[in-house]
């Protein structure tokens, strides 16, 4: 089945700083969705990008959805302590189902 | 979007025991999904809850493990039964946003220990 790769694993940045974190996949996305999960809580919807090329920004994070339709990328500018936690790439191939990358764990050193 | 409550929230269970976990959302959908986060991993789709038909398990995953009730278009239930350790994980269920944004929303997730 499809599988996502996502990177870095974790991040551990000064507060400030711009992240960014990028997921790959081996077969063509139609639809690349952002999470970020915080301890004890689901997954909340950040970012939904539904044609390739397409940038998107909310607030502080940009992602992109790539030309190619099997990579994506997430920013975050100028990070704040409550940007910790766990970020999540997940690409939704032809059909209704999520594939979901591995996480990033992001630290915010203040 | 679809507001999803979730219970219950946490649990330690005896293994050999079942569980079941409750997903009510405050507007009908289609599709319900449940999905399996294993400690410190990613989610992992279970299977599809259809309302009047059975669900539809992923590779790995069976009917008499995970039983899956979809009684109606708000409410689903997901049960583990004769649990052993290595089901302890976090339990979510997930609805399609609406049609137009592909987005999912999740509950808040059900934490289980099996001791």
């Amino acid at each position: 089945g499809q599988q996502l790769n996502q990177s870095p694993q974790s991040m551990f940045i000064q507060e400030g700083e711009d992240v960014s974190m990028n997921c790959t996949s081996s077969s063509i996305f139609n639809t690349w969705l952002w999470y970020k999960q915080d301890p004890g809580e689901g997954p909340v919807l950040l970012i939904a990008l539904y044609k390739a090329g397409e940038l998107t920004s909310n607030g502080r994070l940009t992602a992109q959805f790539g030309i190619t339709r099997k990579d994506s990328f997430l920013n975050i500018s100028a990070s704040i302590p409550s940007d910790v936690g766990i970020y999540f790439c997940a690409g939704r191939p032809y059909g209704n189902k999520l594939v979901f990358g591995a996480g990033t764990i992001l630290r915010v050193k203040s | 979007s679809a507001v999803i409550s979730q219970k219950p929230s946490r649990d330690i269970c005896q293994r050999g025991t079942s569980l079941t976990i409750q997903c009510q959302v405050d507007s009908q959908v289609t599709m319900m999904f449940w999905y399996r986060q294993q400690p410190g991993q990613s989610l992992t789709l279970i299977a599809t809850a259809n309302q009047g038909s059975e669900a539809t398990y992923e590779s790995g995953f069976v009917i008499d493990k995970f039983p899956i009730s979809r009684p109606n278009l708000t409410f689903s239930t997901l049960t583990v039964s004769n649990m052993s350790p290595e089901d302890s994980s976090i339990y979510l269920c997930s609805v399609e946003a609406d049609r137009e944004n592909y987005g999912y929303t999740f509950g808040s997730g059900t934490r289980l220990t099996v001791v």
